[in-house]
């Protein structure tokens, strides 16, 4: 499943499946973007960046993918476990600016 | 190995007091940021700091909040006389290298007004 994650929509996935999390930034000088998870009543915790010059980066379980060209993220989670419910911020990083400017957020939920 | 540090993680106050906010950055960490949060929204940018220095204040309402960091101690958000928009979860993160390394961040104060 996809989702536009801008303002806080919810993605359902069935345990096991991947999770594609979709994030449209808004300035063409961002240079450096992060994908953070916030479970509840805790803070963002870092999972995966990339750098403007890449178009594709991979860690464990997680895909990044960034298209220059329509300003479009997305997060991709293999294999989505329990543990991956949450919900998941992009942030772009405009060129020099040193600030984070986050997105609305998108609430993965996993049905056993 | 400690990661970014915040208390109070919840804080009470009246209307018309002062909140005092502390974040201890992670170890070797100089650059410390300030975010905002309301229910069901993404964190805003409030304050960039390093230490002793005030960078980038651009997302800070221009009465009432200050932001400090200095040299020795831990880095302090200070919202005075506060009112019920205030409420929300104020988050601190902190950063080696801001120009190439994610910025880390705090669980948080969750400041509610009476």
């Amino acid at each position: 499943g996809e989702s536009v994650g801008l303002h806080l929509p919810t993605l359902s996935v069935q345990e096991g499946d991947n999770s594609i999390i979709n994030c449209a930034y808004s300035n063409s000088a961002s240079d450096y973007f992060i994908w953070y998870k916030q479970e509840s009543g805790k803070g963002p915790q870092f999972i995966i960046d990339i750098r403007s010059n890449m178009d594709k980066r991979q860690g464990q379980r997680v895909t990044v993918l960034l298209n220059k060209t329509v300003k479009h993220l997305s997060l991709q989670i293999a294999a989505t476990q329990p543990g991956d419910s949450a919900v998941y911020f992009c942030a772009e990083n405009i060129g020099g600016a040193q600030k984070l400017v986050f997105g609305q957020g998108t609430r993965l939920t996993i049905n056993p | 190995n400690a990661g970014v540090m915040q208390n109070p993680r919840h804080l009470v106050r009246r209307r018309g007091q002062e909140a005092r906010l502390r974040c201890s950055p992670m170890k070797g960490h100089s650059h410390v940021y300030w975010y905002r949060q309301l229910p069901e929204e993404g964190l805003k940018f409030m304050v960039y700091l390093q230490k002793e220095n005030i960078i980038d204040e651009s997302g800070m309402p221009k009465e009432r909040f200050s932001a400090e960091f200095p040299k020795e101690g831990p880095s302090i958000l200070r919202i005075q006389q506060v009112v019920r928009g205030d409420s929300a979860a104020y988050f601190c993160a902190s950063s080696l290298d801001p120009s190439n390394q994610p910025q880390h961040f705090g669980d948080g104060t969750r400041l509610s007004i009476l």
